[in-house]
């Protein structure tokens, strides 16, 4: 099984409608990332949470949010989905600074 | 906000050649890592870089950290078509907070 896993691995989903992007990590580690990755942009930071009781903005948290369910659990919402959405979007664990451990990625279309 | 900046942002070269990527910044970062990233897939780390002027190597790569901190390169010697793919520099600003500011990556194709 992988460390860190993400789902669904694909969706597409309408204009206006919620939708929940998942992540669970068997890694132990504390912090967890959202990053959306857009051709030519890099990845690029939604959420991040250091423990349970500590959700922080990325640089593009912006019709986003998140909930840290337990220290293993970290979701990510799109309240209202538009088309710019449409991205690859990972989650990330880490320890420490000496490396972040990444999901398989979700693809979401936004139609 | 940190930025890294990317060098070239696509290479494409045949079997056996070198050839180095570079990952510049302004600022200057604690500690920088290097990502591989395949179709499909996430990043995956391939070295941490700490100290400046470092140089680490694993197998035909050769990754160096700048003496200032702010800058970084890979270089990857008689390349395979098993090395394409995307590659990520991320950096780390230090302190308690854990966040790591990416740069837009190099994709590599290395044809046969």
């Amino acid at each position: 099984d992988a460390d860190v896993t993400q789902t669904p691995r694909n969706r597409i989903t309408k204009t206006g409608k919620r939708i929940m992007l998942e992540c669970s990590q068997t890694k132990g580690h504390d912090r967890m990332y959202w990053y959306r990755q857009d051709p030519g942009l890099g990845l690029r930071l939604i959420y991040y949470s250091f423990d349970v009781k500590d959700i922080n903005k990325g640089e593009i948290s912006d019709g986003y949010s998140v909930s840290r369910q337990a220290q293993a659990k970290f979701s990510l919402s799109l309240e209202s989905a538009i088309p710019n959405q449409t991205a690859l979007y990972f989650c990330a664990t880490s320890d420490s600074y000496t490396e972040a451990f990444f999901g398989q990625g979700t693809r979401l279309t936004v139609v | 906000t940190q930025l890294l900046e990317q060098s070239p942002q696509f290479l494409s070269i045949q079997e056996g050649e070198n050839l180095t990527v570079y990952c510049n910044s302004s600022s200057v970062f604690s500690s920088l890592q290097w990502y591989r990233q395949e179709p499909g897939e996430g990043p995956v780390l391939l070295v941490t870089v700490v100290t400046g002027g470092e140089v680490k190597k694993l197998k035909r790569l050769t990754f160096q950290f700048g003496d200032a901190r702010k800058d970084s390169s890979l270089h990857i010697t008689a390349a395979q078509p098993g090395d394409t793919g995307l590659y990520l520099c991320a950096g780390h600003s230090g302190g308690s907070n854990y966040k790591l500011t990416f740069g837009k990556g190099t994709l590599l194709t290395v044809n046969p």
